[in-house]
């Protein structure tokens, strides 16, 4: 299958530890989002990378928060000093930048995380 | 303001029957595309249909359309002969700007679709 690949599928931690979500994305999409998705609610944008450069950032990235796209390939969400409001779902996109499409993202199947 | 609502957070609806799902949007920009994701109880985000602001006909695709009032700034889903596998949350989204140019979806809040036998 050469969708896009979440790991790990779910994340139970302790406030105040670590954690780190990887995503590979389909391997010709040369964008690669990452949102964030609570209880009921829509996602929410936190950032995108295209190839490398990591060109927009939401609000909602606190400086406890970091993502990376080495190489233009997978990518990896660290959440530091975790709190209970981390408490989501963590979903990975990716798309093709080219001259003609729709902007059409494809999602993975998501990283649950819950902070106790 | 949000710019994507969705009114309904439930809807029931009879298996074989159509049921059309709302969604309004708010922006400023002549250029933008909206997009419906179902999104079923494993989580994933899964694609359903596109249409863009310059689009002169509805977006139709299998059993989905979209009906585009771009005057009243809606987009709503119908999904004909609604299937059991069609229980799922639905969500409306908006990408503004161009596709080669445009950047991330912004969601509205979803709808949660649940067909009766």
């Amino acid at each position: 299958d050469t969708g896009v690949s979440q790991d790990p599928r779910h994340k139970i931690t302790k406030r105040g530890q670590n954690v780190t979500f990887r995503c590979d994305p389909i391997s010709e999409h040369n964008r690669l989002y990452w949102y964030r998705q609570t209880l009921g609610q829509g996602p929410e944008f936190l950032t995108y990378f295209q190839n490398e450069a990591q060109l927009e950032k939401s609000r909602l990235l606190s400086d406890r928060f970091s993502a990376e796209r080495p190489k233009g390939s997978f990518s990896t969400l660290e959440i530091q000093r975790t709190e209970q409001g981390d408490s989501a779902m963590y979903l990975c996109a990716s798309s093709y930048w080219g001259t003609t499409n729709t902007g059409e993202l494809f999602f993975g199947e998501g990283s649950r995380l819950t902070v106790l | 303001a949000q710019k994507i609502t969705q009114t309904q957070p439930g809807m029931f609806v009879q298996e074989k029957e159509a049921v059309t799902l709302d969604c309004t949007y708010d922006t400023s920009d002549p250029s933008y595309g909206l997009f419906w994701y179902k999104q079923p109880s494993s989580g994933e985000m899964i694609f359903l249909i596109y249409q863009g602001s310059y689009d002169q006909q509805n977006a139709t695709e299998g059993r989905y359309s979209l009906n585009f009032q771009k005057a009243r700034k809606s987009a709503n889903l119908v999904i004909s002969a609604s299937q059991l596998g069609d229980s799922a949350m639905y969500f409306c989204a908006m990408r503004e700007g161009r596709g080669n140019a445009g950047n991330m979806l912004t969601f509205g809040g979803g709808t949660r679709l649940m067909v009766k036998p």
